[in-house]
């Protein structure tokens, strides 16, 4: 059983294109999360998808950001217009249900550190 | 705003000394997840507490969860190098996601 399996592992944007970050959860898993790491800081929660559905984006910027988990694929965090700012390790999770039931784990993705030039 | 914050923040120590980790939080959350990460890599799990007076050991770490106080510990035993990473722990208060302390990064000189 595979982990949770990001690509790419490293992306270099210039200001203002796009990014496209990639994420297949654990097989059976149908939670999907997306955390932001800038560097010596710890992850920010940015937004919870199950299947075809947005749960929780409460920590996704307003504008530029938008995530999806269709029914076939896997869970996309699409940047636009790129910033410097935007600069970070994102990382996915994901858990077979909701993690605050039971002993529920959720199991990260090696991430995608992207850096804007 | 929910704050979980740790010390301390970076700790360096000697192979063979013991040191504790300590992890607070401000809500109340009645469990508590304790990450590893190493440089340019994920996190890896290494304990889930979840209930007030849990106690999980492995190998040379072990964690407690006290919910009433809202403070978990990570207790390091005769630390060896290969511990050296960042240490983060995490409380879901009942919803959909993690947060996350702040790390202690810990590095054990030979």
């Amino acid at each position: 059983n595979a982990g949770v399996m990001q690509n790419p592992r490293h992306l270099v944007r210039r200001r203002g294109q796009e990014a496209r970050l990639r994420c297949s959860p654990m097989k059976g898993h149908s939670h999907v999360y997306w955390y932001r790491q800038l560097p010596e800081e710890g992850l920010k929660f940015m937004v919870y998808l199950q299947k075809e559905n947005i749960i929780d984006e409460s920590g996704m910027p307003k504008e530029r950001f938008s995530a999806e988990f269709p029914k076939e694929g896997p869970s996309i965090l699409r940047i636009q217009q790129v910033v410097r700012g935007d600069s970070a390790a994102y990382f996915c999770a994901s858990s077979p249900r909701i993690i605050d039931r039971g002993n529920t784990e959720a199991f990260f993705g090696q991430g995608t550190r992207l850096t804007v030039v | 705003e929910l704050k979980v914050e740790q010390n301390p923040l970076f700790l360096s120590m000697q192979e063979g000394k013991n040191y504790t980790i300590y992890c607070n939080y401000s809500t109340t959350s009645d469990r508590l997840y304790w990450y590893r990460q190493d440089p340019g890599k994920s996190l890896e799990s290494l304990f889930v507490l979840l209930s007030n007076g849990a106690v999980k050991q492995e190998g040379r770490l072990m964690a407690s969860l006290d919910t009433k106080a809202r403070l978990s510990t990570l207790h390091i035993t005769a630390a060896v190098h290969d511990l050296s990473a960042t240490y983060f722990c995490a409380v879901c208060p009942g919803g959909n996601q993690f947060y996350f302390g702040t790390g202690t990064s810990l590095t054990v000189i030979p």
